[in-house]
């Protein structure tokens, strides 16, 4: 099992571009999460998904899109990138309900300029 | 208001030492209580979780202590090694809320 994939691992964007971040599960895990760590602030939850078809927000949703079409795969949009969505966004899934033992991937270095 | 509160932010221990990273909880409605890892440049793996019908769990060299009436829990690390240096994060949740994550504690055990 290749776990949880994301791409790309780095990215550079410009104010203002969107573009989406891939996020990949070969678990059959129904719950998904995309988590932004910021220095000193640990990993805040973005929006989380408990099946295909269903998503939610987190705790700051704000300028990200997600969908969830498939049980495999959790794209996370931003919509118009600003400099305060420069970090480090995880993706991660659970076999269970409320987020318990999950599985994260690698990581995507997001700068704004 | 903060869900859960993690300190230290930061550890250095001599090999061999144990290190203690402490979390303090308001919702008593929370009823899972992991540890995560995280490597410099890796996701967050899980270590080793808790649930309030217990007051400690060992897997390895690592515990979790679990005092529900104070909503605290501890994770301890027995003798450390430079291999453990990392950042460790506590979370809580309960039913299907949402997972809340404390802001982390940098470990550094010198050899």
């Amino acid at each position: 099992n290749a776990g949880v994939t994301q791409t790309p691992k780095f990215q550079v964007l410009k104010t203002g571009q969107s573009m989406t971040l891939q996020c990949a599960q070969d678990m059959n895990h129904e719950y998904m999460s995309w988590y932004r760590q910021d220095p000193g602030m640990g990993l805040r939850l973005i929006h989380y998904s408990v099946g295909a078809g269903i998503t939610d927000q987190g705790e700051v949703p704000n300028g990200y899109n997600v969908s969830r079409s498939t049980t495999e795969d959790f794209p996370l949009r931003l919509l118009s990138a600003a400099p305060s969505q420069t970090s480090v966004y995880f993706c991660a899934s659970s076999y269970s309900g409320g987020g318990r033992e999950q599985y994260f991937g690698p990581g995507t270095r997001l700068t704004v300029t | 208001q903060q869900q859960v509160k993690q300190s230290p932010q930061s550890l250095i221990v001599q090999k061999g030492g144990i290190p203690i990273i402490n979390c303090a909880y308001e919702n008593t409605a929370f009823d899972y209580f992991p540890w995560y890892q995280q490597f410099p440049g890796k996701g967050p793996a899980l270590l080793i979780a808790i649930r309030p019908d217990v007051s400690e769990k060992k897997e390895g060299r690592f515990t979790i202590s679990f005092n529900k009436s104070a909503k605290q829990f501890s994770l301890h690390i027995m003798d450390s090694q430079p291999g453990d240096s990392a950042t460790y994060f506590c979370a809580v949740s309960g039913g299907y809320q949402k997972v809340t994550f404390g802001t982390g504690t940098k470990l550094q055990v010198i050899p």
